[in-house]
C-alpha cells in the first residue's frame, strides 16, 4: 500500500534496553522526519533527514540514534530506553512543504 | 525559546457556530504556514495552508488568515460540526525539512 507507516504500533520495553522504532514511506520523499508527542509540548522534532546518508537534529535528539541507508526507510533507535521516553512517537516524510504523518507508535518504557 | 505558539491548549464551541484557532510566531523568515488536524491514536493529516506572500486561503468551511505585521495565524471552521472536534496543530515552514508545530489546541464541538 502506497503511504507512510510505522512498526510496531504499540511497544513495551524496560528501561535500559535498545528499542527501535522503523518507518517506511512508498512515495519517494527525500525528507523524512522524526517527532515525539508529549502532553504540553506538542510535536517536538527529534530528528530529520534530507536525503539518504544525511541525518541531522532536531529539537530533541539526546538519547536517540537515526539513519537512513535507503530512500524509503528511517528507522529510529533508542540505545538505552529511558522512562522518559515513553512517548507517542510520529514518522513523516515531505516532498514540498507538506508533511505526511504515519500514525504512530506508541512506546512504553517500564 | 518557542518559535510558534499555541496560547490556547483547548476550546469549546457549540456545532454550528464558528471555531477560531489562533497561532503566534516569533521569527518572520517563514514560507509556508500550515494547519494539521489530528485525532486521537492517528497521525496528524494536513488540513489548510497559506503562502507567506498571501493574508487569506479558503477551501470549503476552513478559512487560514495570516497577518504579517502582527506575526499571527488563525484557522475559522464555519459551521463547526462534531467531526470537527480534534487537536489542531500549526505548523511553520521556512524552507524544505524545516517544520516546526506549535504545541496544539483540542477544540470540541458539541452537539
Amino acid at each position: 500500500d502506497a503511504g507512510i507507516t510505522q512498526s510496531p504500533r504499540y511497544k513495551i520495553t524496560e528501561t535500559g534496553r535498545q528499542v527501535t522504532l522503523m518507518c517506511h514511506q512508498t512515495w519517494s520523499h527525500s525528507y523524512m522526519f522524526w517527532y515525539r508527542q508529549d502532553l504540553g509540548h506538542g510535536l517536538r522534532l527529534i530528528y530529520y533527514s534530507a536525503a539518504a546518508d544525511i541525518t541531522d537534529k532536531g529539537e530533541v535528539p539526546d538519547g536517540y540514534v537515526v539513519s537512513r541507508s535507503k530512500t524509503e526507510n528511517f528507522p529510529l533507535t533508542l540505545e538505552s530506553a529511558t522512562r522518559s521516553q515513553t512517548s507517542v512517537y510520529f514518522c513523516a516524510s515531505s516532498a514540498g512543504y507538506e508533511a505526511f504523518f504515519g500514525q504512530g507508535t506508541r512506546l512504553t518504557v517500564v | 525559546d518557542q518559535q510558534v505558539k499555541q496560547n490556547s491548549p483547548s476550546l469549546s464551541v457549540q456545532e454550528g457556530r464558528i471555531s477560531i484557532l489562533n497561532c503566534d510566531y516569533t521569527n518572520s523568515m517563514f514560507d509556508y504556514f500550515l494547519w494539521y488536524k489530528k485525532y486521537p491514536a492517528e497521525g496528524p493529516t494536513f488540513l489548510i495552508s497559506i503562502s507567506s506572500i498571501k493574508d487569506k486561503n479558503e477551501d470549503g468551511r476552513f478559512t487560514v488568515f495570516l497577518n504579517k505585521s502582527a506575526k499571527h495565524l488563525s484557522l475559522h471552521i464555519v459551521p463547526s460540526q462534531p467531526g470537527d472536534s480534534a487537536v489542531y496543530f500549526c505548523s511553520l515552514v521556512r524552507s524544505q525539512g524545516n517544520l516546526i508545530f506549535g504545541k496544539g489546541t483540542k477544540l470540541s464541538v458539541k452537539p
